[in-house]
């Protein structure tokens, strides 16, 4: 089905372990988004990228690297995570100003 | 600096009373708005979206937004909330930057009486 798919769905993990958060999607969109979530902030900009090979900061990128060697992989990676990076975690894609969103990943770090 | 606010964290309305959720935004120019709507555990779903034209916007499951310039507000209703309506909603605003920046609201949490 089209859409936009988050893996894996729920992650614990230690403080100081690499994680990486996988996003697909299927409509061939250019802009693709990492949002967090986070009680009383909304969502907040982590990294996006505008094409393949293209990607840039938004508000919240300490801590966070991403890729995009193809248009409809938009990985994202804790390099070394800390628990302050507990959160819910959404992909999106966007047509236009239009986004569509994954089903989020739930990230708990101990 | 662009801002997105929503001045209700929660709100608990009764089964078939009218609903009104209230966004206000900060911004220099016409901004593209947008309202979302989150159920538990799910990701973000676009309910309605203002552009240009008329200010009275329709969106799905039967809500509605007004687009007031003078008030630089978005308001979203509903005539009568159904059980199903209990959900998290956020008010967005677009705005023309290097890569049409979108702005969410800290959103307000809606509770449905039966």
């Amino acid at each position: 089905d089209a859409g936009i798919t988050q893996s894996p769905r729920y992650k614990i993990t230690e403080t100081g372990r690499q994680v990486t958060l996988m996003c697909h999607q299927t409509w061939s969109h250019s802009y693709m988004f990492w949002y967090r979530q986070d009680l009383g902030h909304g969502l907040r900009l982590i990294y996006y990228s505008a094409a393949a090979d293209i990607t840039d900061k938004g508000e919240v990128p300490d801590g966070y690297v991403v890729s995009r060697s193809k248009t409809e992989n938009f990985p994202l990676t804790l390099e070394s995570a800390t628990r302050s990076q507990t959160s819910v975690y959404f992909c999106a894609s966007r047509r236009d100003y239009e986004q569509y969103f994954g089903p989020g990943t739930r990230l708990t770090v101990t | 600096a662009q801002s997105v606010t929503q001045p209700d964290i929660h709100i608990t309305v009764s089964e078939g009373a009218s609903l009104e959720l209230r966004c206000n935004y900060s911004y220099g120019a016409t901004p593209y708005l947008f309202w979302y709507v989150q159920s538990p555990g799910q990701g973000l779903q676009l309910l309605l979206k203002y552009f240009s034209g008329d200010t009275l916007v329709q969106g799905i499951k039967g809500f509605e937004a007004e687009f007031k310039r003078s008030q630089s507000s978005f308001n979203l209703r509903k005539p009568s909330v159904h059980w199903s309506d209990a959900a998290e909603y956020f008010c967005a605003v677009g705005m023309k930057t290097s890569y049409d920046k979108v702005i969410f609201g800290p959103g307000t949490s809606l509770s449905v009486i039966p």
